[in-house]
C-alpha cells in the first residue's frame, strides 16, 4: 500500500534555532497536510497545501507542497518550548477522490530545550 | 466552536469484555473516520463513513471491531470480545467530503485492555 516515509524521527534542539522535517511518498498526493499533536489529544491541523510548488506559511511554520508531488516540507523558525509534539505530514491520493481518506507519515517527534 | 467530540476519554477493561467507544463530529460534517494509534503502527485509518454509509473498511482488523453511524450526529466503534492487543488509542475525524477538506480530529479514547 501507499507509504508516507516522515524524517527525522525525533528531534532535540535548542529553544531559538529553526527546525526541518519532510515526507516522501512513491505516489503522487494531490493534497499535503501537517499536524501537530500535543500529549493527550488529537491531531491539530497546522496548514494544508492543495498545488504543485505552493508555499504557505502559518506563523512561524512554513510548509511546501514539492514540485514532484512526491513530497512536502515544514520548517519552523525560531522555535519555542511550546512546539514540543509530535509533528504528523498526511496526504491524499488522486485515486481518494472527495473521501476525505488521509495516509499519515510516522510522525517527527519534537523536544525544545529552554 | 465545537470539536469532534469523543467519549469516553479513557476505558480500562478486562480481556473479553465488550467496549463501545462514541463519537459525535463536527455538525455539518458528513465523513466521519476512525483511527487507531500505537507506537508501532501510527495512525492507521480503520474505517470511514460518507453520509453515514460505510466506505471503507479494509481497516478493521478483525471481525472482533465494528463499527457503525446510525445518524449524522452520532458514530460507534465496538470491539467485542477484546483483547490486550487492542490497547491503543482510538480517534474519530470528521470533515466535509468535498475536495480537500481536511479531517478534523477528536481527542481520542485511550483504551487498555488487560
Amino acid at each position: 500500500g501507499q507509504q508516507l516515509n516522515q524524517s527525522p524521527q525525533s528531534m532535540f534542539i535548542q529553544e531559538g534555532e529553526d527546525v526541518s522535517m519532510n515526507c516522501t511518498s512513491s505516489s503522487i498526493f494531490n493534497t499535503w497536510l501537517w499536524y501537530k499533536q500535543d500529549p493527550g489529544e488529537g491531531p491539530v491541523l497546522l496548514i494544508a497545501l492543495y498545488k504543485a510548488g505552493e508555499l504557505t506559511s502559518n506563523g512561524r511554520l512554513t510548509a511546501q507542497f514539492g514540485i514532484t508531488r512526491k513530497d512536502s516540507f515544514l520548517n519552523i523558525s525560531a522555535s519555542i518550548p511550546s512546539d514540543v509534539g509530535i509533528y504528523f505530514c498526511a496526504g491524499r491520493t488522486p485515486g481518494s477522490g472527495n473521501t476525505g481518506k488521509l495516509i499519515f507519515g510516522q510522525g517527527t517527534t519534537l523536544q525544545v530545550k529552554p | 466552536d465545537a470539536g469532534v467530540i469523543q467519549s469516553p476519554r479513557h476505558e480500562v477493561t478486562e480481556m473479553g469484555q465488550e467496549v463501545t467507544l462514541r463519537c459525535k463530529p463536527i455538525s455539518g460534517h458528513n465523513s466521519l473516520f476512525w483511527y487507531r494509534q500505537t507506537m508501532m503502527r501510527g495512525l492507521e485509518l480503520l474505517i470511514y463513513f460518507n453520509n453515514n454509509v460505510p466506505i471503507d473498511d479494509s481497516g478493521m482488523p478483525e471481525d472482533r471491531f465494528s463499527a457503525k453511524m446510525p445518524n449524522a450526529s452520532f458514530s460507534t466503534l465496538k470491539i467485542q470480545p477484546s483483547e490486550p492487543r487492542d490497547s491503543a488509542v482510538y480517534f474519530c475525524a470528521s470533515s466535509l467530503s468535498v475536495r480537500n477538506s481536511p479531517l478534523h480530529f477528536g481527542n481520542g479514547t485511550r483504551l487498555t485492555v488487560t
